[in-house]
This record gives structure tokens, C-alpha cells and sequence, in this order.
């Protein structure tokens, strides 16, 4: 069966140090791998996704990367962090060419920036 | 993109009763899931339902696709059913992910 592994789960970072998180999917080949931050509230806004290996979309501009290095790695970087970069990210994965199946998250990372 | 609303945005019940939470959507959509995040921020998906009537235990859906809407019900209600409920449409034909609505916070009181 597939799994979504994400961390770390919690962090804490001063302004202006760097970020990454990683995302790993298993038991899946090509997965479409999307990372989502919820600010404050409770809202879910989809920041990047991915269809292959190298192949980011932006969905908004920000202080934030995406790469994806490996079929099923996706990191979320930054090189300087912002006080409005606090809040919780989650990766998630779909098949790739399958409109009619569900996405699965991961259990998230709470990133507080100090 | 796709506007979604989410109605009622807060629901306070007693162990036990019954609820519907309703989500409508701005446009056509070929996927459409409801997840509930638990306290410690997981989300849990509960129904892939673009379209029809799905049943799982206590949790039922239906999404009426031509009319652009989708109800979650949830019967006897458990205090293990709070937390923040999602509905979440894509219109398809891409890679694009999902579009979230704001939730409805839901509060089971024992």
C-alpha cells in the first residue's frame, strides 16, 4: 500500500534562517506531489505541485521553493524565512493520469518562525 | 479557480445528534473529496465523491454535480467527530490540486 511520509513535524526557526521540508511517497511510481501551507485560520492554499522529477508549478508568489529531485521526494526551501512563512505544511500525493482518485496527505509539518 | 463555500463555518452539538454540512462550488468538477482534520492536524479523507451518494458507517455524502453542491451528513454524532471538516473540489484535466473551502468547525459536546 502507498504512504506518505513527511518531517519533521514540528520546527522552530529564527527570521532569516534557511527552511526544508521533505516529503517522501512510497509503494507508488510518477505520483502528482503538491505541497499546501494553513496559516493561521483554517484555510488550505496550495502552493506548488508536481508532475515529475524537475517539474515545479507556483501556484503563488512567495518566499518559498519546491524541488523535486527524485519520483517520490518533493522539498519545500527557503533560503531566508519570514515571520509570515509560520504555519502548517502538508504534502500530498495523487496517481498521475487519474482524475477519478483521491488525493492522501501527509501527517504535516507546524513550522513556527521566531 | 474554483470558489467553494462551506456552510454552517462553526456547529455546536450534543453527543448524539445528527448534522448536514453543505459545500457549493463555482464550477464543473470531476473530483471532490470531504476530509476531517482531527486535533493534531492530520487530514483524514473521507469520501472521493465527484458525484452521487457514497455511505461509510455513521458518515454519508452526496454531491449533486449539475447543481454544483455537496452535503456531508454525519448521524450520532461522537465526541470523536470534532474538528474541521473540508470540502475539497478540482476541476480535473491537469495535475492541479484541490481547492479547499474554509471548513466548518464542528464541536461535539459529550
Amino acid at each position: 500500500s502507498q504512504t506518505i511520509h513527511q518531517w519533521p513535524a514540528t520546527l522552530v526557526q529564527p527570521v532569516g534562517s534557511p527552511l526544508s521540508l521533505e516529503c517522501t511517497v512510497e509503494g507508488t511510481s510518477n505520483p502528482n506531489l503538491y505541497w499546501y501551507r494553513q496559516a493561521a485560520g483554517r484555510g488550505l492554499q496550495l502552493l506548488f505541485y508536481s508532475v515529475g522529477i524537475g517539474q515545479i508549478s507556483s501556484e503563488v508568489p512567495q518566499n518559498l521553493s519546491a524541488s523535486r529531485p527524485q519520483d517520490r521526494q518533493f522539498i519545500l526551501s527557503s533560503k531566508k524565512l519570514l515571520l509570515s512563512d509560520s504555519g502548517f505544511y502538508l504534502c500530498a500525493w495523487s496517481p498521475r493520469n487519474r482524475d477519478n482518485y483521491g488525493y492522501t496527505f501527509g501527517s504535516g509539518t507546524r513550522l513556527t518562525v521566531v | 479557480g474554483i470558489q467553494v463555500e462551506q456552510s454552517p463555518p462553526d456547529l455546536i452539538l450534543q453527543e448524539g445528534a445528527n448534522s448536514t454540512l453543505r459545500c457549493n462550488f463555482s464550477d464543473s468538477v470531476n473530483n471532490l473529496q470531504w476530509f476531517h482534520q482531527n486535533p493534531w492536524g492530520q487530514l483524514i479523507n473521507l469520501f472521493y465523491i465527484p458525484s452521487g451518494t457514497k455511505q461509510n458507517g455513521r458518515l454519508s455524502a452526496t454531491t449533486v454535480a449539475t447543481e454544483r453542491y455537496s452535503l456531508l451528513y454525519i448521524s450520532s454524532s461522537q465526541t470523536t467527530d470534532s474538528g474541521v471538516y473540508f470540502c475539497a473540489p478540482r476541476r480535473g484535466g491537469g495535475a492541479d490540486g484541490l481547492t479547499f473551502g474554509k471548513g466548518t468547525h464542528l464541536i461535539i459536546q459529550p
